[in-house]
Order: C-alpha cells, then structure tokens, then sequence
C-alpha cells in the first residue's frame, strides 16, 4: 500500500532554515510527481510546491517562491523541501502528497491533484 | 489568479443529504477538474471526488460530485449522512497558470 511518511519538522527560529523530508513506499516512486501541501494551526490546505517525476520541472506557490526548494532522490524514494529564510506565517502542518496529473493529447501535463497524502510534520517558526 | 469559494459551514442531521458548493472566481469550471478532499479532526485530507465525479476505490456511493456551468460552481453531495462524515471538505482545482489553487474548506457538522 501507498505510504508517505514525512520527518524533520520543529520549532526553528525566524530567519532560519529547516530541511522536511518524506519517504515513500509501496508505489513506483520514479514514475510520480509529488507535492508538498502546508496547513497553518487552524486554517485551511495551502499548496506550496510540485516536482516532476523525474525532477525535470518545479512550480511554486508565490509565498514561498525564491526561499523553498522542492527536490528528491528517487533512488532513495524520497522527497525533500529545503526552506530557508523562515517566517512566522511558514508555521504549519506539512503533508507531501502524490502527484494524480492530468495530460493534454500530447502527453503534456496541464494540471494537478492528490490521489495520497503523508500524516505531516509540523514546522514552528518562533524565536 | 482565480479562486474557489466555498461556504464555512454546513450542518445537517444524520440520514439527510447535504451539498457543498465551491465556485470559481474567473475562466469556466467545466475546463479543468475540480477534486474534493475529505480531512477529519487531526487526520490527513483524503481524496472523496477526482475527476469532477469520480469516487476512488473505498469512498462509499454516497458521496456525489457534479459541475454547474451556469453557476460555475461544482458541488460535493453525501447522501444519509454518518456522523463520521463531520469533517471539512476541500474543492481544488487548477489552470495553466496556477497548478493548484484550493478552496478556504467547508466544516460539516453532522448532528
């Protein structure tokens, strides 16, 4: 079965980075984008970040755009946000998600959604 | 950028049926897909409706999804409703501009 299991959050001071991780199994890791999803205390689901498959191709949400950097190993089966330059506003729960896209007649993918979702790892940022 | 508006709450006694709305802001909601995710109190979102109204394997038949062109909205209905249906409820969709853009989440009360 699908498991995304995501570490390395806590509590990390403004201005500091922190590096999240989530390790899958039980699907063809290679074969699948991956998201990364944030929720702060109390508020509702905010997309943060995507990743190719084959890492070929990045989007980001403008909050973080120029300070987060979505990356993976598919030879470890693992996904990776590295968040630098930290704020108040990034503390929240962060879920990474598998890729369900969506491709246009050439094959081309033109949108995106989650099909399965890790448990979390909460990130405070407070001095 | 477009967003997807949904109401904050809903509630509704158990066995009746209750629709959430979510309506696109701007560009029409028949282009793209629009999901619906399910996430209980201090759990992970699941996925109940992908495809504008397809139910993955597991989610029981109650659960509806539909698309309104003239209202340009897509709706979640769940049908005899559980009291473990009380959960918030997410529509997402997207464009070739925003890749994922989600709604603020409806809280379902069942009671």
């Amino acid at each position: 079965q699908v498991q995304l299991v995501e570490s390395g959050g806590g509590v990390v001071q403004p201005g500091r980075s922190l590096r999240l991780s989530c390790a899958a199994s039980g699907f063809t890791f290679s074969s699948y984008g991956m998201h990364w999803v944030r929720q702060a205390p109390g508020k509702g689901l905010e997309w943060v970040a995507v990743i190719w498959y084959d890492g070929s191709n990045k989007f980001y949400a403008d909050s973080v755009k120029g300070r987060f950097t979505i990356s993976r190993v598919n030879s470890k089966n693992t996904l990776y946000v590295q968040m630098n330059s930290l704020r108040a506003e990034d503390t929240a729960v962060y879920y990474c998600a598998r890729d369900r896209g969506f491709y246009d007649t050439s094959g081309f993918q033109v949108g995106y959604s989650h099909d399965y979702w890790g448990q979390g790892t909460l990130v405070t940022v407070s001095s | 950028n477009f967003m997807l508006t949904q109401p904050h709450s809903v509630s509704e006694s158990p066995g009746k049926t209750v629709t959430i709305s979510c309506t696109r802001s701007s560009g029409s909601i028949a282009s793209n897909y629009v999901q619906w995710y399910q996430q209980r109190p201090g759990s992970a979102p699941t996925t109940v409706i992908y495809e504008d109204n397809q139910r993955p394997s597991g989610v029981p038949d109650r659960f509806s999804g539909s698309i309104d062109s003239s209202s340009n909205s897509a709706s979640l209905t769940i049908s005899g409703l559980k009291t473990e249906d009380e959960a918030d409820y997410y529509c997402q969709s997207y464009d070739s501009s925003n890749p994922v853009v989600f709604g603020g989440g409806t809280k379902l009360t069942v009671l």
